[in-house]
């Protein structure tokens, strides 16, 4: 059983610039959960997807910020214009709800640097 | 809204033991812990449910107090691979599996 993977790992990206990450989650596990971490704070929740649906983003995400999962598989992470404040490292974790517990597995991360 | 851990540092001498207190304001359905290694992803430790079910994959304990909304992790007889940040992230009632992360507590083993 693959573990969650993220692609690309590092990102240096320029002011005004779109980026794009990609998240690979375990197989099976429906639903899909994107973070982001800055340094010395623990993970802060951006969106989540129960399959292809998204079912919650937070107020705290601006409209720069789009996710999708198509097919209820992989999922994107898009950030248009980027802004100096986006520079973060972004987490993706996936868990089942077949489980009784629904334990979050976490993939590597993609560290964006916004010069 | 965000749990509040304690301590937010401790350092330790091998084989000494850790508990690590997280506390919420708010009903909890479900506390999760992570261990987090500088640069890496967090890594899952355990997972406590209203009810007290338990569920973990390592030879670390914790426990839920539902009344008290807290959390406690226990580290016993430490070694030097259990060095790193941990993180409590609690779940709300009907929130998806919504986790809210604490602010980390940063443990150091020492030889």
């Amino acid at each position: 059983d693959t573990g969650v993977s993220q692609n690309p790992r590092h990102k240096i990206t320029k002011r005004g610039q779109n980026v794009t990450f990609r998240c690979d989650p375990i197989s099976e596990h429906n639903r899909l959960y994107w973070y982001r971490q800055t340094l010395g704070q623990g993970p802060e929740f951006l969106t989540y997807f129960q399959n292809e649906a998204q079912l919650e983003k937070s107020r705290l995400l601006s409209d720069r910020f789009s996710a999708e999962r198509p097919k209820g598989s992989f999922s994107t992470l898009e950030i248009q214009r980027t802004e100096q404040g986006d520079s973060a490292m972004y987490l993706c974790a996936s868990s089942s709800t077949r489980e009784f517990a629904y334990e979050q597995y976490f993939g590597p991360g993609t560290r964006l640097t916004v010069t | 809204q965000q749990p509040v851990q304690s301590p937010q540092a401790v350092i330790l001498r091998e084989g000494e033991d850790a508990v690590i207190n997280c506390s919420s304001s708010k009903a909890l359905y479900s506390v999760h812990w992570y261990r987090q290694k500088h640069g890496e992803a967090p890594v899952f430790l355990m997972i406590l449910l209203k009810g007290g079910e338990q569920k973990g994959h390592e030879k670390i304990s914790a426990s839920f107090n539902e009344k008290k909304q807290q959390s406690s992790l226990y580290l016993t007889a430490s070694q030097l691979s259990y060095s790193g940040t941990y993180f409590c992230g609690t779940e709300g009632y009907n929130q998806g599996g919504k986790l809210i992360f604490g602010q980390g507590t940063e443990l150091s083993v020492k030889p």
